[in-house]
């Protein structure tokens, strides 16, 4: 157990559906990273919260959505659901700028 | 700027060596090192911070040339664990302002170590 939780493990949905993906950072972790993981794109960055606030974003859709609460733990919105979303999602936490990531288990989400 | 990994595979015997490059286009604050089982989550192993150094974790270590933008990750007397996918991840260095921790990664090197 790394001590990043995210939930749920698998998921799998119909195009065009709305999901959230969960993730709880490690203990006094304050960043939290989201990626997204193909066969063909490696590890894709998303988008970066640093203490419920967003600091970066990656290349990441217009149908997808993201937020830091104030517990620090962070969702994953993804929307409009289409076959190529089907990927692994990570989240990520760390205690801020240069220290190393721990990544959760991840999210495998497949769209039919 | 994603940052380019070689090789993209390396197959090995137990005990033997391998060097895996990473190398990128922008100035660099940081490389991170991290291994990835197959289905499991990528797990870190190391950060090169600006300034050239070199370190090391057990028979892993690394070192990270600031002036060529590029970092080697040194793998040393080969066991079956050290198999995976390894990437480095690479944090910009911005002039005057910071990437907030922001790492792009590489596309991956596939290491397989055989008995």
């Amino acid at each position: 157990d790394s001590g990043v939780t995210q939930t749920p493990k698998h998921l799998i949905t119909a195009t065009g559906q709305r999901v959230t993906l969960r993730c709880s950072p490690r203990s006094g972790d304050l960043s939290v990273y989201w990626y997204q993981q193909s066969l063909d794109q490696g590890l894709q960055f998303l988008i970066q919260y640093y203490n419920g606030e967003e600091r970066a974003k990656g290349n990441i859709l217009e149908r997808f959505s993201a937020q830091q609460f104030p517990d620090l733990h962070s969702e994953l919105n993804l929307s409009s659901l289409e076959l190529g979303d089907s990927a692994l999602y990570f989240c990520a936490s760390s205690v801020g700028l240069s220290y190393g990531y721990t990544f959760g288990s991840g999210t495998r989400l497949t769209v039919v | 700027q994603q940052p380019v990994q070689s090789p993209q595979a390396v197959i090995l015997r137990e005990g033997e060596d391998a060097v895996i490059n990473c190398s990128s286009s922008k100035a660099l604050y940081s490389v991170h090192w991290y291994r990835q089982k197959h289905g499991e989550a990528p797990v870190f192993l190391m950060i090169l911070l600006k300034g050239g150094e070199q370190k090391g974790h057990e028979k892993i270590s690394a070192s990270f040339n600031e002036k060529k933008q590029q970092s080697s990750l040194y793998l040393t007397a080969s066991q079956l664990s050290y198999s995976g996918t390894y990437f480095c991840g690479t944090e910009l260095d911005y002039a005057g302002g910071t990437s907030y921790g922001k790492l792009t990664f590489g596309q991956g090197t596939i290491l397989t170590v055989h008995p």
